[in-house]
């Protein structure tokens, strides 16, 4: 079965920085693999997927995300925040069969510092 | 603007009680998603369907929820009785599941909080 793991619970990171939140995963075969992002009071909106080709995944909001097959990691990654990106954030994975639904780590909840 | 709705966005009732929660998918859409999210747990996949057919519902206690879809536009969940721990925030989501397509995302409703007392 597939799993996804967040290392972080919480990441702070300075206006203006670049920030990473870590996703590490674990499926069979090749996978499929998602970023959400949760606004408070809000469902989880879309960020971006990588279901094959380049290993660097181009987003919304200016988020990136490399999947690296080796490490079995997918981070997602912005080169410079800003505060309206404080939110929780979700990876999550989908088996290559397709057949079956996502499946979500623990949430990292980014704080970005003015 | 495609979206998913779901009602009630908020909503406090008794130990006891029934609960009906509801989900309107994106028009077109071929699958739906239950998901309940915690604290504690995190997101949690309940139950979710294709083509209205139930596909999986082992993360639901199957003593007091119930998953439907009466039909393509409307699924349902309901809690009855409700207890004190049942209270989440309960998610709907919407896909499109297309026969050898690349995979796509699943798109989520606002959510209903519940808070049982």
């Amino acid at each position: 079965a597939q799993s996804v793991a967040q290392p972080e619970d919480q990441v702070n990171v300075a206006e203006g920085n670049p920030l990473t939140v870590k996703c590490t995963y674990s499926v069979s075969g090749n996978p499929y693999l998602f970023w959400y992002v949760q606004y408070p009071n809000r469902g989880l909106q879309f960020l971006l997927k990588y279901i094959t080709g380049d290993n660097l995944v181009k987003g919304s909001y200016g988020f990136e995300a490399e999947f690296n097959k080796s490490q079995t990691s997918f981070h997602l990654k912005k080169p410079s925040a800003l505060v309206s990106d404080s939110a929780l954030y979700f990876c999550a994975v989908r088996d290559p069969s397709g057949n079956t639904p996502l499946v979500f780590g623990k949430g990292t909840r980014l704080s970005v510092i003015a | 603007d495609a979206r998913v709705t779901q009602t009630p966005r908020h909503k406090v009732t008794e130990m006891g009680q029934e609960v009906t929660m509801r989900c309107q998918p994106i028009l077109g859409h071929n699958t739906v998603f239950w998901y309940r999210q915690t604290m504690m747990q995190g997101l949690e996949l309940l139950a979710y369907f294709r083509n209205r057919a139930p596909l999986d519902d082992s993360g639901m206690p199957k003593d007091r929820f119930s998953a439907e879809m009466p039909d393509a536009t409307l699924a349902t969940l309901k809690i009855q009785p409700s207890e004190p721990r049942d209270s989440a925030v309960y998610f709907c989501a919407s896909g499109l599941r297309r026969q050898g397509a690349r995979n796509t995302e699943a798109f989520f409703g606002q959510g209903t909080r519940l808070t049982v007392v």
